[in-house]
């Protein structure tokens, strides 16, 4: 069965700090593709990252980026120099299989707030 | 591009009666439909799956008497919650793959925005 946790449930930074939001899977399956979404207020899921198990490469993206660790099950996400907009749930998601339109497990999600 | 659409985006209903949530794929055909159910201040959890012209997998704990999942094109399925109660409210989510060629559109699936159910 696969599974997600993120275990911060709230997180709260002062704007311009970095905040890091970690993820840790489980899985059987030696292929798979993990996830990250914002879920800002309006509900609307924004994708933000897809990572395939056999790319262990770490990637930034603008003040974005991702640390896969496939020793540790591990896919964290870090926000530098955050900004208020960048207030939110953050989820964290599972998709076996080779493919990653599979149906996805979600984590709890982390509320990030970030204080002008 | 591949954009899914959901209709209603909010609906208030009271006890008793049936709503139905449509997710359409607009641009493309979708294999396969997923819908996702959000209470408040949690996470997403997925309700079943379905593939056009067959009959929905549910997931455990979902009562598939209740909640009617209907996917009778590549492009559309339907959710009707039969009978809803207040403990029905909650935020529904659909999503669609594809099996269009390229890897960006095999490696995800594409959500709707979502549609906010109140019963009162």
């Amino acid at each position: 069965a696969q599974k997600v946790t993120q275990a911060q449930t709230e997180i709260s930074v002062v704007e311009k700090e970095d905040v890091t939001l970690d993820c840790v899977y489980e899985t059987r399956d030696t292929t798979y593709y993990l996830f990250w979404y914002k879920q800002p207020p309006s509900g609307e899921l924004v994708f933000l990252i897809r990572r395939n198990s056999f790319d262990e490469q770490n990637e930034i993206s603008g003040r974005y980026s991702w640390n896969f660790q496939k020793s540790t099950s591990s896919f964290n996400f870090t926000i530098t120099a955050s900004q208020v907009v960048d207030s939110a749930v953050y989820f964290c998601a599972l998709s076996e299989g080779p493919y990653g339109n599979n149906r996805l497990a979600f984590g709890k999600g982390n509320q990030v707030v970030v204080i002008p | 591009g591949a954009v899914v659409s959901q209709h209603p985006s909010w609906v208030i209903c009271k006890s008793g009666t049936s709503v139905k949530i449509e997710c359409r794929s607009l641009d493309f055909q979708a294999t396969t439909m997923f819908w996702y159910r959000q209470f408040p201040k949690q996470s997403l959890m997925l309700m079943a799956t379905s593939n056009e012209g067959s009959k929905a997998t549910y997931e455990q704990g979902v009562e598939k008497d209740k909640f009617l999942i209907n996917h009778a094109s590549l492009t559309l399925s339907t959710l009707t919650v039969t009978s809803a109660h207040p403990e029905d409210s909650s935020f529904y989510i659909c999503s669609a793959n594809t099996e269009r060629e390229g890897n960006s559109f095999l490696e995800t699936q594409y959500f709707g925005p979502g549609t906010r159910l109140l019963v009162l």
